[in-house]
């Protein structure tokens, strides 16, 4: 197993289009987490994923943005109509039930210009 | 609401030598965890220490250890020893006594760099 893998790791996109990042948990980790790191601050919480149901979501998380993860497997998020604002580190992270300590991804860099 | 505050952005420290980042929190909860995690440059965060807040002693990891003061909710993290690839941000983060999410709050982080 080779951890938390997130692709891509560097997105670049006009204001307006747009975008989707996929994270790959530890395989059997039911739980799934994405974060929202900007610079100079810590990762804030997005979203948490049990297996396949989405149990809470941040009131940072604007209706724009939208996460599946489909068969409990990978996740996606989707950021729709993107703006300069959502310019940000995006860290998925992947848990074992009982488990307190999850495993991050290296994260995906979105630059919205 | 819980918050978490690092009041050291930036610290540097001599290979070798020990180096202290401060963390405090707030919170009004009794039951709850604290962690530190390291983000090396470019590179995943992994967690380095953590601790039970219903533990009165406090944890120690190798060359890592915390001074963690429940009543001043303070939690600090000492490096001893330091070495270059300790060089890296470091967050402080607290969970809630985990009952379904077990989602972290984090601090701003400090950055450290250790100085050959």
């Amino acid at each position: 197993d080779t951890g938390v893998s997130q692709n891509p790791r560097h997105k670049i996109t006009k204001r307006g289009q747009n975008v989707t990042f996929r994270c790959d948990p530890i395989s059997e980790h039911n739980r799934l987490y994405w974060y929202r790191q900007t610079l100079g601050q810590g990762p804030e919480f997005l979203t948490y994923f049990q297996n396949e149901a989405q149990l809470e979501k941040s009131r940072l998380l604007s209706d724009r943005f939208s996460a599946e993860r489909p068969k409990g497997s990978f996740s996606t998020l989707e950021i729709q109509r993107t703006e300069q604002g959502d310019s940000a580190m995006y860290l998925c992270a992947s848990s074992a039930d009982g488990n307190l300590e999850a495993f991050f991804g290296q994260g995906t860099r979105l630059t919205v210009v | 609401a819980q918050t978490v505050t690092q009041s050291q952005p930036e610290m540097s420290v001599q290979e070798a030598e020990t180096v202290t980042l401060s963390c405090t929190y707030d919170t009004s909860e009794n039951n709850y965890y604290l962690f530190w995690y390291k983000q090396p440059p470019s590179r995943q965060m992994i967690l380095v220490i953590r601790q039970e807040a219903y533990k009165q002693q406090n944890a120690t990891e190798n060359r890592f250890s915390v001074n963690f003061q429940k009543a001043a909710k303070s939690f600090s993290l000492k490096i001893s020893d330091s070495q270059l690839g300790d060089t890296a941000m470091y967050f402080c983060a607290f969970m809630k006594n985990p009952s379904g999410t077990y989602k972290y709050i984090f601090g701003t982080g400090t950055r450290l760099k250790v100085l050959a």
